[in-house]
């Protein structure tokens, strides 16, 4: 196991547009989260599942943001209609339930 | 809503130096994680702390979780240029609506000049 994989790394959209993001969990793991930091600051919270069920989601979130973890593995962070106030490090990471998290690379979304 | 504050925000130290970085909150935490990330990448493990009053060492790093399970600290022992990094704490919800929540401080951006 390689630990949490993000894709894409790095990601150029133009305002407006739709942009979705991966992650693959370590296995096993069935809690994962997903943040969004922007530069020199810590992660903020965006939603977290166990499994396939989403527990909670950030009540800063508009309704442009969605995500998904249909099978209790992998998940997707859509955006939509992104706004340049989107652009930021988007980060992922994974529990075995209540433990420590582990995080991926992170995907680095830039709204032009 | 539980909050972790974190601080110094910035610490800017010589090599050879000693520093603590304090992590402190209102709410008690299962347990504690501190992590070290570097520009681009994603945050790293350091250590979990989850007993009240427990004392982790890491080669040059010392961390500390207070009695209450409220509060934690980080300490380097004569920092060297290879420490310099953003550092995190974040703790696990005990319980409530938000239980195993991960909730993170605002960082501590740490340069060690040579």
């Amino acid at each position: 196991d390689t630990g949490v994989s993000q894709d894409p790394r790095h990601k150029i959209t133009k305002r407006g547009q739709n942009v979705t993001f991966r992650c693959d969990p370590i296995s096993e793991h069935n809690r994962l989260y997903w943040y969004r930091q922007t530069l020199g600051q810590g992660p903020e919270f965006l939603t977290y599942f166990q499994n396939e069920a989403q527990l909670e989601k950030s009540r800063l979130l508009s309704d442009r943001f969605s995500a998904e973890r249909p099978k209790g593995s992998f998940s997707t962070l859509e955006i939509q209609r992104t706004e340049q106030g989107d652009s930021a490090m988007y980060l992922c990471a994974s529990s075995a339930y209540i433990s420590e998290a582990f995080f991926g690379q992170g995907t680095r979304l830039t709204v032009v | 809503t539980q909050l972790l504050e974190q601080s110094p925000q910035f610490l800017s130290i010589q090599e050879g130096e000693n520093l603590t970085v304090y992590c402190n909150s209102s709410s008690v935490f299962s347990s504690l994680q501190w992590y070290r990330q570097e520009p681009g990448e994603g945050p790293v493990l350091l250590v979990t702390v989850v007993t009240g009053g427990e004392v982790k060492k890491l080669k040059r790093l010392t961390f500390q979780f207070g009695d209450a399970r409220k509060d934690s600290s980080l300490h380097i022992t004569a920092a060297q240029p290879g420490d310099t990094g953003l550092y995190l704490c974040a703790g696990l919800s005990a319980g409530g609506t938000s239980y195993g929540k991960l909730t993170f401080g605002q960082g501590t951006i740490l340069t060690v000049h040579p």
